[in-house]
């Protein structure tokens, strides 16, 4: 099993529409959890960061957390073409081993169609 | 706020030469960054953590001779990559973790070409 899983997609949706992004997560440890948007040759954009339970809003992005069940999700509300590219999910990991590093899923692509 | 900058953005490099790429946190110190490298259509490769003041940390399968970082302040890391061979071509990307918070920052990368 791996320890962060997403859906690689690709997820096609409505120019207007909401996306919604899904993200599992194995490490039950984990306290800080990232939303990265990544365009195709370019580096990860950090969009969101979400650390309690519950819903986090920040202009057209909620990012929605659930230690209990460990999933994290992000949803995209009035989808533009240019939010087309690929969603990374990433949690940083528990104990001092882990040492502040990322772990990242498989990244979720979108496809936003006008 | 919260930029990363990364120089240079590309270079092309003979094979047997050495390539030495900067990772600089413009407007909050770091006092972790992280290396990593990305070939196409595949996902994100850490190959070290480098910690301010202290010597890099490796992930497995990467060679620490090859890979030389150094972490000399607060703001600057940088990655060395000796004797380039054309295998070494790929995106290198950093990131810096905001020492006052927990996000990680990604520079906006650099395209090694080993000819």
């Amino acid at each position: 099993q791996k320890e962060v899983e997403q859906n690689s997609g690709p997820l096609s949706v409505p120019e207007g529409a909401i996306a919604s992004l899904n993200c599992t997560y194995s490490d039950r440890g984990s306290q800080s959890f990232f939303w990265y948007r990544q365009y195709s040759g370019k580096s990860p954009e950090l969009i969101m960061s979400i650390y309690s339970n519950g819903d986090k809003e920040d202009g057209r992005f909620t990012a929605q957390l659930n230690k209990a069940s460990q999933y994290v999700s992000l949803l995209i509300r009035d989808s533009q073409p240019s939010d087309s590219a690929t969603y990374l999910c990433a949690l940083e990991g528990s104990g001092i081993a882990a040492g502040n590093k990322l772990t990242f899923g498989g990244g979720t692509r979108v496809l936003v169609k006008p | 706020g919260a930029v990363v900058s990364q120089h240079p953005s590309w270079v092309i490099c003979k094979s047997g030469t050495s390539v030495k790429i900067e990772c600089r946190s413009l407007d909050f110190q770091a006092t972790t960054m992280f290396w990593y490298r990305q070939f196409p259509k595949q996902s994100l490769m850490l190959m070290a953590t480098s910690n301010e003041g202290s010597k890099a940390t490796y992930e497995q399968g990467v060679e620490k001779d090859k890979f030389l970082i150094n972490h000399a302040s607060l703001t600057l890391s940088t990655l060395t990559v000796t004797s380039a061979h054309p295998e070494d071509s790929s995106f290198y990307i950093c990131s810096a973790r905001n020492r006052l918070a927990y996000e990680q920052y990604f520079g906006p990368g650099t395209r090694l070409t080993v000819t």
